[in-house]
Protein backbone atom coordinates (compact mmCIF):
# COMPACT_ATOMS: atom_id res chain seq x y z
CA UNK A 1 0.00 0.00 0.00
CA UNK A 2 1.25 3.30 -0.42
CA UNK A 3 2.25 5.44 2.03
CA UNK A 4 1.46 9.14 2.49
CA UNK A 5 2.85 12.33 4.59
CA UNK A 6 0.84 15.30 5.23
CA UNK A 7 2.13 18.23 7.44
CA UNK A 8 1.06 17.67 10.74
CA UNK A 9 -1.06 20.85 11.32
CA UNK A 10 -1.76 23.84 9.66
CA UNK A 11 -3.52 27.23 10.94
CA UNK A 12 -6.21 29.44 8.76
CA UNK A 13 -8.48 32.08 9.95
CA UNK A 14 -12.47 31.72 8.67
CA UNK A 15 -12.86 32.97 5.49
CA UNK A 16 -9.56 31.36 3.43
CA UNK A 17 -8.85 28.84 1.29
CA UNK A 18 -7.01 26.11 2.72
CA UNK A 19 -5.18 24.07 0.88
CA UNK A 20 -3.70 20.69 2.62
CA UNK A 21 -0.72 18.97 0.45
CA UNK A 22 0.05 15.19 0.50
CA UNK A 23 3.00 12.46 -0.80
CA UNK A 24 2.84 9.69 -2.00
CA UNK A 25 5.74 9.08 -4.24
CA UNK A 26 4.78 5.10 -5.03
CA UNK A 27 1.52 5.76 -5.72
CA UNK A 28 0.67 2.40 -8.09
CA UNK A 29 -1.31 2.81 -11.48
CA UNK A 30 -4.52 1.21 -10.39
CA UNK A 31 -4.44 3.58 -6.89
CA UNK A 32 -6.77 6.20 -5.83
CA UNK A 33 -6.87 9.08 -3.15
CA UNK A 34 -9.42 9.76 -0.82
CA UNK A 35 -9.13 12.17 1.68
CA UNK A 36 -11.54 12.13 4.87
CA UNK A 37 -12.56 14.71 7.71
CA UNK A 38 -12.55 13.82 11.82
CA UNK A 39 -14.50 15.73 14.31
CA UNK A 40 -13.31 15.59 17.99
CA UNK A 41 -15.42 12.09 18.95
CA UNK A 42 -16.68 11.26 16.07
CA UNK A 43 -15.67 8.86 13.31
CA UNK A 44 -13.91 10.23 10.11
CA UNK A 45 -16.13 11.12 6.97
CA UNK A 46 -15.20 10.88 3.72
CA UNK A 47 -14.90 14.09 2.03
CA UNK A 48 -13.57 13.52 -1.49
CA UNK A 49 -12.29 10.66 -4.09
CA UNK A 50 -9.96 11.49 -7.05
CA UNK A 51 -7.82 9.20 -9.83
CA UNK A 52 -6.37 11.88 -11.91
CA UNK A 53 -6.59 16.27 -12.44
CA UNK A 54 -8.93 17.63 -10.62
CA UNK A 55 -12.33 16.37 -8.94
CA UNK A 56 -14.89 18.61 -6.65
CA UNK A 57 -18.00 18.49 -4.86
CA UNK A 58 -19.90 20.55 -2.79
CA UNK A 59 -17.73 20.46 -0.06
CA UNK A 60 -13.77 20.39 -1.41
CA UNK A 61 -11.64 20.30 -4.65
CA UNK A 62 -9.01 17.38 -5.19
CA UNK A 63 -6.19 18.49 -7.71
CA UNK A 64 -4.22 15.58 -8.67
CA UNK A 65 -1.29 16.55 -11.12
CA UNK A 66 -0.19 14.24 -13.94
CA UNK A 67 2.76 12.45 -12.16
CA UNK A 68 0.16 11.55 -9.47
CA UNK A 69 2.92 11.61 -6.33
CA UNK A 70 0.84 14.03 -4.84
CA UNK A 71 -2.06 15.77 -3.87
CA UNK A 72 -4.08 19.02 -2.89
CA UNK A 73 -7.10 19.24 -0.58
CA UNK A 74 -8.70 22.37 -1.48
CA UNK A 75 -11.11 23.90 1.06
CA UNK A 76 -12.81 27.00 0.07
CA UNK A 77 -13.86 29.69 2.52
CA UNK A 78 -13.09 27.61 5.64
CA UNK A 79 -15.48 28.63 8.40
CA UNK A 80 -14.65 27.68 12.65
CA UNK A 81 -16.86 23.95 12.10
CA UNK A 82 -13.94 22.77 9.44
CA UNK A 83 -11.38 22.43 12.25
CA UNK A 84 -10.68 18.72 12.16
CA UNK A 85 -8.02 16.28 11.25
CA UNK A 86 -7.46 15.79 7.67
CA UNK A 87 -6.31 12.11 6.49
CA UNK A 88 -4.99 11.50 2.92
CA UNK A 89 -5.40 7.97 1.91
CA UNK A 90 -4.32 6.03 -0.98
CA UNK A 91 -5.46 2.51 -2.69
CA UNK A 92 -6.67 0.44 -5.23
CA UNK A 93 -10.49 1.01 -5.48
CA UNK A 94 -12.78 -1.14 -3.42
CA UNK A 95 -10.01 -1.40 -1.10
CA UNK A 96 -10.80 1.33 1.24
CA UNK A 97 -11.92 -1.33 4.01
CA UNK A 98 -8.44 -2.63 5.22
CA UNK A 99 -6.56 1.01 4.50
CA UNK A 100 -4.44 2.28 7.25
CA UNK A 101 -5.06 5.63 8.52
CA UNK A 102 -1.88 7.87 9.14
CA UNK A 103 -1.69 10.61 11.31
CA UNK A 104 -3.43 13.33 9.21
CA UNK A 105 -3.61 17.12 9.54
CA UNK A 106 -4.57 18.60 12.57
CA UNK A 107 -6.15 21.88 10.91
CA UNK A 108 -7.20 24.65 13.49
CA UNK A 109 -9.52 27.60 11.80
CA UNK A 110 -9.41 30.33 14.05
CA UNK A 111 -11.84 33.98 14.04
CA UNK B 1 -31.44 3.75 8.31
CA UNK B 2 -29.80 3.89 11.58
CA UNK B 3 -26.53 3.62 9.03
CA UNK B 4 -23.01 2.15 11.60
CA UNK B 5 -23.92 1.94 15.30
CA UNK B 6 -22.07 0.61 17.95
CA UNK B 7 -22.59 -0.22 21.57
CA UNK B 8 -21.33 0.40 24.54
CA UNK B 9 -20.21 4.04 24.07
CA UNK B 10 -17.92 3.89 27.23
CA UNK B 11 -16.82 0.96 29.20
CA UNK B 12 -14.55 0.92 31.82
CA UNK B 13 -12.52 -2.65 32.18
CA UNK B 14 -10.17 -3.85 34.92
CA UNK B 15 -6.93 -5.62 33.44
CA UNK B 16 -7.62 -9.26 32.67
CA UNK B 17 -11.40 -8.81 32.21
CA UNK B 18 -13.05 -9.77 28.72
CA UNK B 19 -15.45 -8.13 27.01
CA UNK B 20 -17.09 -7.42 23.23
CA UNK B 21 -17.63 -4.54 21.38
CA UNK B 22 -20.65 -4.53 19.19
CA UNK B 23 -21.29 -2.72 15.83
CA UNK B 24 -23.99 -3.44 13.32
CA UNK B 25 -24.73 -1.81 10.50
CA UNK B 26 -28.30 -1.98 8.39
CA UNK B 27 -26.90 -1.22 4.68
CA UNK B 28 -26.27 -4.34 4.05
CA UNK B 29 -22.78 -3.62 3.37
CA UNK B 30 -20.14 -6.83 2.56
CA UNK B 31 -17.33 -5.29 4.40
CA UNK B 32 -16.21 -4.21 7.71
CA UNK B 33 -13.65 -3.04 9.67
CA UNK B 34 -12.55 -2.63 13.35
CA UNK B 35 -9.83 0.29 13.77
CA UNK B 36 -8.70 1.77 16.99
CA UNK B 37 -7.45 5.31 17.25
CA UNK B 38 -5.05 5.89 20.54
CA UNK B 39 -4.83 9.95 21.86
CA UNK B 40 -3.41 12.19 18.94
CA UNK B 41 -3.12 8.94 16.47
CA UNK B 42 -4.47 7.99 13.76
CA UNK B 43 -6.67 4.93 13.05
CA UNK B 44 -5.10 1.54 13.30
CA UNK B 45 -6.79 -1.36 11.51
CA UNK B 46 -7.47 -4.00 13.97
CA UNK B 47 -9.48 -6.70 11.81
CA UNK B 48 -11.87 -6.73 8.70
CA UNK B 49 -14.24 -8.55 6.81
CA UNK B 50 -14.94 -9.14 3.26
CA UNK B 51 -18.26 -11.02 3.70
CA UNK B 52 -20.45 -13.18 6.19
CA UNK B 53 -18.16 -15.93 7.68
CA UNK B 54 -14.76 -14.32 6.27
CA UNK B 55 -12.72 -11.98 8.56
CA UNK B 56 -8.92 -10.70 8.11
CA UNK B 57 -6.48 -9.67 10.04
CA UNK B 58 -5.14 -5.82 10.24
CA UNK B 59 -2.51 -3.73 11.30
CA UNK B 60 -2.61 -4.90 14.81
CA UNK B 61 -4.49 -7.68 15.74
CA UNK B 62 -2.92 -9.24 18.79
CA UNK B 63 -5.03 -9.25 21.51
CA UNK B 64 -8.34 -8.97 19.73
CA UNK B 65 -10.94 -11.69 17.86
CA UNK B 66 -13.89 -11.02 14.99
CA UNK B 67 -16.25 -12.94 13.97
CA UNK B 68 -18.38 -12.71 10.87
CA UNK B 69 -21.93 -14.94 11.11
CA UNK B 70 -24.25 -12.33 9.82
CA UNK B 71 -23.75 -9.67 7.40
CA UNK B 72 -25.00 -7.04 9.88
CA UNK B 73 -23.23 -8.01 12.87
CA UNK B 74 -19.19 -7.91 13.59
CA UNK B 75 -18.59 -8.09 17.27
CA UNK B 76 -14.70 -7.26 18.82
CA UNK B 77 -13.72 -9.17 21.15
CA UNK B 78 -11.00 -8.59 23.86
CA UNK B 79 -9.87 -11.91 25.07
CA UNK B 80 -7.96 -10.72 28.31
CA UNK B 81 -7.97 -6.76 28.58
CA UNK B 82 -4.34 -4.70 29.19
CA UNK B 83 -4.35 -1.22 30.03
CA UNK B 84 -2.23 -0.93 26.46
CA UNK B 85 -5.87 -1.39 24.62
CA UNK B 86 -6.87 1.52 26.15
CA UNK B 87 -8.72 3.49 23.22
CA UNK B 88 -11.46 4.56 21.11
CA UNK B 89 -12.45 1.70 18.88
CA UNK B 90 -14.02 2.85 15.51
CA UNK B 91 -16.11 0.05 13.63
CA UNK B 92 -16.78 0.87 9.77
CA UNK B 93 -19.07 -0.58 6.82
CA UNK B 94 -18.65 0.03 3.02
CA UNK B 95 -20.49 -1.51 0.04
CA UNK B 96 -18.36 -2.47 -3.15
CA UNK B 97 -19.03 -2.11 -6.98
CA UNK B 98 -19.74 1.71 -6.23
CA UNK B 99 -17.60 4.35 -8.44
CA UNK B 100 -16.98 6.31 -4.80
CA UNK B 101 -15.48 3.43 -2.53
CA UNK B 102 -15.98 4.70 0.88
CA UNK B 103 -16.47 3.91 4.26
CA UNK B 104 -19.11 4.59 7.16
CA UNK B 105 -17.86 5.16 10.34
CA UNK B 106 -19.70 4.41 13.59
CA UNK B 107 -19.93 6.71 16.19
CA UNK B 108 -17.32 4.62 18.46
CA UNK B 109 -16.54 3.08 21.71
CA UNK B 110 -14.40 4.96 24.27
CA UNK B 111 -12.44 1.85 26.16
CA UNK B 112 -10.43 2.33 29.26
CA UNK B 113 -8.57 -0.05 31.25
CA UNK B 114 -7.31 -0.06 34.48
Amino acid sequence: LAKTTQPISMDSYEGQEVNITCSHNNIATNDYITWYQQFPSQGPRFIIQGYKTKVTNEVASLFIPADRKSSTLSLPRVSLSDTAVYYCLVGAMDSSYKLIFGSGTRLLVRP
Amino acid sequence: NAGVTQTPKFQVLKTGQSMTLQCAQDMNHEYMSWYRQDPGMGLRLIHYSVGAGITDQGEVPNGYNVSRSTTEDFPLRLLSAAPSQTSVYFCASKDSGLEIDTQYFGPGTRLTVL
